[in-house]
């Protein structure tokens, strides 16, 4: 299996711009999360996904965030209009099990908005 | 809201045991306590979890306290790969996998 698979691994973008990450979770899994990591914040979940519908999107930090999930086996993270403060590594998670189980991480998105 | 407190930081000497600790006093019974770690420039990898006994695998071995309040990652022979940040986190329903600071584990040849 490959993995949970991301893309891209690498954005440079200016504010205002929109930006699309993608996210491809492994098969089978049906549980899916996307998170933000920078060095103020630490990790911090963003929203969690079960069977392809949002549970708790509590952490999503504005509306210029949304998420989607249209099938199992793809989701987006996008951010309209973007800026320097969204500067960071976003991951995508993934787990058969969802609160019991292994989650399985994506090498991550890095976001930088000049 | 990790609801679960570790030290900042560790160090330990290679080959040596180690013995990471995590505070999760607020813990129910249905929650789970899950350990993870992330290497530098890369995602988060599972190490182990566990619900109340204790648990081993090939990366580590779990130690849960009698009232679930605490919990110990041991590491029995430290090396070098295992220089990481390693996150303690509860999960339910109402609190799934928000992972905190965690303690940054230095290992020390």
């Amino acid at each position: 299996d490959a993995g949970v698979i991301q893309s891209p691994r690498h954005e440079v973008t200016e504010m205002g711009q929109e930006v699309t990450l993608r996210c491809k979770p492994i098969s089978g899994h049906n549980s899916l999360f996307w998170y933000r990591q920078t060095m103020m914040r630490g990790l911090e979940l963003l929203i969690y996904f079960n069977n392809n519908v949002p549970i708790d999107d509590s952490g999503m930090p504005e509306d210029r965030f949304s998420a989607k999930m249209p099938n199992a086996s793809f989701s987006t993270l996008k951010i309209q209009p973007s800026e320097p403060r969204d500067s960071a590594v976003y991951f995508c998670a993934s787990s058969q099990r969802a609160l019991a189980g292994e989650l399985f991480f994506g090498e991550g998105s890095r976001l930088t908005v000049l | 809201d990790a609801k679960t407190t570790q030290p900042n930081s560790m160090e330990s000497n290679e080959e040596e045991p180690v013995h990471l600790p995590c505070n999760h006093s607020t813990i129910s019974g249905t929650d789970y306590i899950h350990w993870y770690r992330q290497l530098p420039s890369q995602g988060p990898e599972y190490v182990i979890h566990g619900l109340t006994s204790n648990v081993n695998n090939r990366m580590a071995s779990l130690a849960i306290a009698e009232d679930r309040k605490s919990s110990t990652l041991i590491l029995h022979r430290a090396t070098l790969r295992d220089a990481a940040v390693y996150y303690c986190i509860r999960t339910n329903t109402g609190n799934q996998f928000y992972f905190g600071t965690g303690t940054s584990l230095t290992v020390i040849p």
